[in-house]
């Protein structure tokens, strides 16, 4: 069936330093839509970034991501680590226009914690 | 903008008893989900809801019942909970790609 993979369960990282969260999907959609939520401690879950386009790189707060269709991947990027990034995040997959279009297929999540 | 609220923040029950959470969202949006937070399961999807009255079971629902008798909110019950539970329940609604999240309920299961 359809999966998403976050392979870290918790990434520890000195501030400045650059931030790569991995994340790799199964599915059998023709249309993928691949997404990353971000959740603070104390807050609600919100959408960070989202997209459905092949090798297209998509930018939101200081973080990107570009889907790549071939590996299956949508890994989460940002140049350099700042204190308040530390958070819990989540790699997503939908059907957006399909069968399945209402639902959300979530990975184990990654905890990025970033000290000083 | 639009707001979900859930009630209670945080619940504590007994083994064995039916437990009810609440959720109210006024984005006037047609599907509302609810999701089960363990640490190191990510999160899992118990039932969601794409109309009023209209109830879809997720991977989690056993042990679980629904209830989406107005647009504006959806209601989950634990039947029975169970000795030392402790978890996140995380209500969400839906409009296109974009699911937007309530601040959740910690239930703990004494």
């Amino acid at each position: 069936g359809d999966s998403v993979t976050q392979k870290e369960g918790l990434v520890t990282l000195t501030e400045g330093l650059p931030v790569m969260l991995n994340c790799t999907y199964q599915t059998i959609y023709s249309n993928a839509f691949l997404f990353w939520y971000v959740h603070y401690l104390n807050e609600s879950p919100r959408l960070l970034l989202k997209s459905s386009t092949d090798n297209k790189r998509t930018e939101h707060q200081g973080f990107h991501a570009t889907l790549h269709k071939s590996s299956s991947s949508f890994h989460l990027q940002k140049s350099s680590a700042q204190l308040s990034d530390s958070a819990l995040y989540y790699c997503a997959l939908s059907d957006l226009y399909g069968s399945s279009g209402n639902k959300l297929i979530f990975g184990i999540g990654t905890l990025l914690s970033v000290k000083p | 903008g639009g707001i979900i609220t859930q009630t209670p923040k945080f619940l504590i029950g007994q083994e064995g008893q039916k437990l009810t959470l609440k959720c109210q969202q006024n984005f006037n949006h047609d599907t509302m989900y609810w999701y089960r937070q363990d640490s190191g399961k990510g999160l899992r999807l118990i039932y969601y809801s794409i109309t009023e009255n209209d109830l879809q079971k997720g991977d989690l629902s056993e042990g679980y019942d629904a209830s989406r008798e107005k647009k504006s909110s959806f209601s989950l019950t634990v039947t029975s909970a169970q000795k030392n539970e402790m978890a996140v329940f995380l209500c969400a609604s839906k409009t296109g790609g974009e699911q937007y999240f309530g601040p959740g309920t910690r239930l703990t299961v004494l």
